[in-house]
């Protein structure tokens, strides 16, 4: 089956701890998102990458990291320099950059 | 500032009616705007990419129209169905950029 997968689906976490959110994707598409859901607000956009070994900033890229070295890999670090880490975090993929995309099941954060 | 605005926010409807809602988005330099239905405990799903002014597209019961030029699209659902309930946002796309609404929270009564 083709699709998106996130891993873990919840994950708690200390302050102070960095967190990688993993994303894998085998639809063989080049781009790859990575968004914010906070209660009351739409979707944010946090990275992307439109080909491997590249990838920009997005409207709230500050305490976040992200690599993409394979093709079908996008995991995003959440790092101690996030202020306000608790969310909902949902990675997508689309053929081409900002194309139709499709998104993954989400992990839930909680940073006590 | 660019902003994407959805409403209602939040829409009751019963099972049979038709509906509709709204997007207005910057009418500049306009690249596409997507929709997306949202059930809850699932992902997010696309409905439509629309990139023509005057486009319209339909998926079944679904539909959707672009004004590129006024900076708003409708998306229309004929007949609800409670397998419509979802949550429905847009999403305007320029100079890579995309920005989300905050959606429309569909709820169909039976």
């Amino acid at each position: 089956d083709g699709g998106i997968t996130q891993s873990p689906k919840y994950l708690f976490r200390k302050e102070g701890q960095n967190v990688t959110l993993s994303c894998e994707q085998n639809l063989n598409h080049d781009a790859m998102y990575w968004y914010r859901q906070d209660p009351g607000q739409g979707l944010r956009l946090i990275y992307y990458s439109q080909i491997v070994n590249d990838f920009q900033k997005g409207d709230i890229a500050e305490g976040y990291s992200v690599s993409r070295e394979k093709k079908e890999s996008f995991p995003l670090t959440v790092t101690s320099a996030q202020k306000n880490p608790t969310a909902f975090y949902l990675c997508a993929s689309s053929d081409r950059g900002f194309d139709e995309q499709y998104f993954g099941p989400g992990t839930r954060l909680t940073v006590t | 500032i660019l902003n994407v605005e959805q409403s209602p926010q939040s829409l009751h409807v019963q099972e049979g009616d038709s509906t509709n809602f709204t997007c207005s988005f910057p009418s500049s330099n306009f690249y596409a705007l997507h929709w997306y239905r949202w059930e809850t405990a699932k992902s997010p799903e696309a409905l439509f990419v629309m990139t023509l002014n005057g486009d319209e597209k339909k998926k079944g019961r679904i539909s959707a129209t672009l004004n590129t030029k006024e900076g708003y699209s409708y998306l229309y659902i004929k007949g609800s169905q409670p397998e419509d309930s979802a949550t429905y946002l847009c999403a305007f796309n320029r100079d890579d950029k995309i920005i989300f609404g905050k959606g429309t929270r569909l709820h169909i009564l039976p």
